[in-house]
């Protein structure tokens, strides 16, 4: 069965910093990679995916991921952050044609000005 | 505008009182699933469907039931709901290719008392 861990319960960031989230999954074949972003009292919104190909993907608000098959990882990035970044962020893998979608147990981002 | 609908938003009940909550997608997807939200736990799935009048069970199926007599809806039944089951629930549809992310829908918050 596939698992994922962000290790990073919250993390809290000053406006302009770059951002790193953590993300390790654990899936026997190539997986499916996703990030997802729920800001307070939202839906989840798509911030990017990985299927094949490229490793070092990109997204919608700046962001970007890197797929590191070695390390089992899939680590979100942005650059320089902004106060509307702050939310909850899911890191997710899929299995199975992705109908089997394991989420992991989230980071929340605080933006400090 | 594609987008997944569920409804009620928000919903105060009491322990044993049938309650539905429903999904509808107006993107024609074959798959939907709906999964629970927890502190510190993530997003678990609690059903999904492969299509209509095909469905199986996630990772948390217990004290629910689902039905998928049609392409667009996708009900969360909770036949007699108890105080175990306070969450938030996020119901979700997809195309039928492996590479298709999952689209949600923005939540609906149950409490039971």
């Amino acid at each position: 069965a596939q698992s994922v861990t962000q290790p990073d319960i919250h993390i809290t960031v000053s406006e302009g910093a770059s951002l790193e989230l953590r993300c390790n999954y654990s899936y026997g074949a190539t997986p499916y990679l996703f990030w997802y972003v729920q800001s307070p009292g939202q839906g989840l919104q798509l911030l990017l995916k990985y299927f094949s190909g490229d490793t070092l993907v990109q997204g919608i608000k700046g962001f970007e991921a890197e797929f590191k098959r070695s390390q089992s990882s899939f680590n979100l990035r942005k650059p320089s952050v902004h106060w509307s970044d702050a939310a909850e962020y899911f890191c997710a893998v899929g299995a199975f044609g992705n109908e089997k979608l394991t989420f992991g147990t989230g980071t929340r981002l605080t933006i400090i000005p | 505008e594609a987008q997944v609908t569920q409804n009620p938003r928000y919903l105060i009940t009491v322990t044993g009182k049938k309650l539905t909550v429903t999904c509808s997608q107006n993107m024609n997807h074959e798959y939907m699933s709906w999964y629970r939200q927890d502190p510190g736990l993530g997003l678990r799935q609690i059903y999904y469907s492969m299509n209509v009048e095909v469905t199986d069970k996630g990772d948390v199926p217990e004290g629910y039931k689902v039905s998928r007599k049609e392409k667009r809806n996708f009900p969360l039944i909770l036949e007699s709901p108890s105080p175990n089951q306070t969450s938030l629930y996020f119901c979700a549809s997809k195309g039928p290719h492996g590479n298709q992310p999952q689209h949600f829908g923005d939540g609906t918050r149950l409490s039971i008392l």
